[in-house]
């Protein structure tokens, strides 16, 4: 099951900025924190990931808390294509990705 | 366009019929998943391979199920006598796995199946 919470939905205004949070608060030491996205009727798509440090990449920033037992995605100015399910995801020893519902975005023009 | 590849993109099949998926990683990605998504839930992990061996199974993956990655290429993903709850999107994904790093996996579009 996916150890990490995060609201169902959220909107946006495009060129705006977005804030999408994420709870981790049993998150272990070691556990680095990862955000893939999913647009409509594609595959999801890497966005980020980080372990203790805010990272910053072309596609959005991190920013973690200093407990780790939280973190949010922040996209600097959304656009309409942006619009997506976004899953926050705790990535340890294991390979696999444990994807829970996410948070599904809009962003209105 | 040289990202992971899946095929058929959509496949429609009456209960009871096998079905056979093929997905086509990035070629050097030593590392081959596969995923199953319902409507409205994330994906959900059924198998895994590291070059042709196939190291994790998900308790998703009944036996009906098989997957196979002959020498370490592409996929397969086998779906014998299909059931209606079998109707969902098929992903696949390959990563490029190096000891303590963290990967990134890749994903195709998917293989849609509709059970009737």
């Amino acid at each position: 099951d996916a150890k990490t919470t995060q609201p169902n939905s959220m909107e946006s205004n495009e060129e705006e900025p977005v804030h999408l949070p994420c709870n981790h608060s049993t998150i272990s030491g070691t556990d680095y924190i990862h955000w893939y996205r999913q647009l409509p009727s594609q595959g999801p798509e890497y966005v980020i990931h980080g372990l203790t440090s805010n990272v910053n990449n072309r596609m959005a920033s991190l920013a973690i808390a200093e407990d780790r037992k939280s973190s949010t995605l922040i996209l600097h100015r959304a656009t309409l294509r942006d619009a997506a399910v976004y899953y926050c995801m705790e990535r340890g020893g294991y390979n696999k990705l444990i994807f829970g519902a996410g948070t599904r975005l809009a962003v209105h023009p | 366009d040289t990202g992971v590849s899946q095929n058929p993109r959509h496949k429609i099949t009456k209960r009871g019929q096998n079905v056979t998926f093929r997905c086509d990683p990035i070629s050097e990605h030593n590392r081959l998943y596969w995923y199953r998504q319902t409507l409205g839930q994330g994906p959900e992990f059924l198998t895994y391979f590291q070059n042709e061996a196939q190291l994790e199974k998900s308790r998703l993956l009944s036996d009906r199920f098989s997957a196979e990655r002959p020498k370490g290429s592409f996929s397969t993903l086998e779906i014998q006598r299909t059931e209606q709850g079998d109707s969902a999107m098929y992903l696949c994904a390959s990563s490029l796995g190096q000891p303590g790093r963290q990967e990134t996996q890749y994903f195709g579009p998917g293989t849609r199946l509709l059970v009737l």
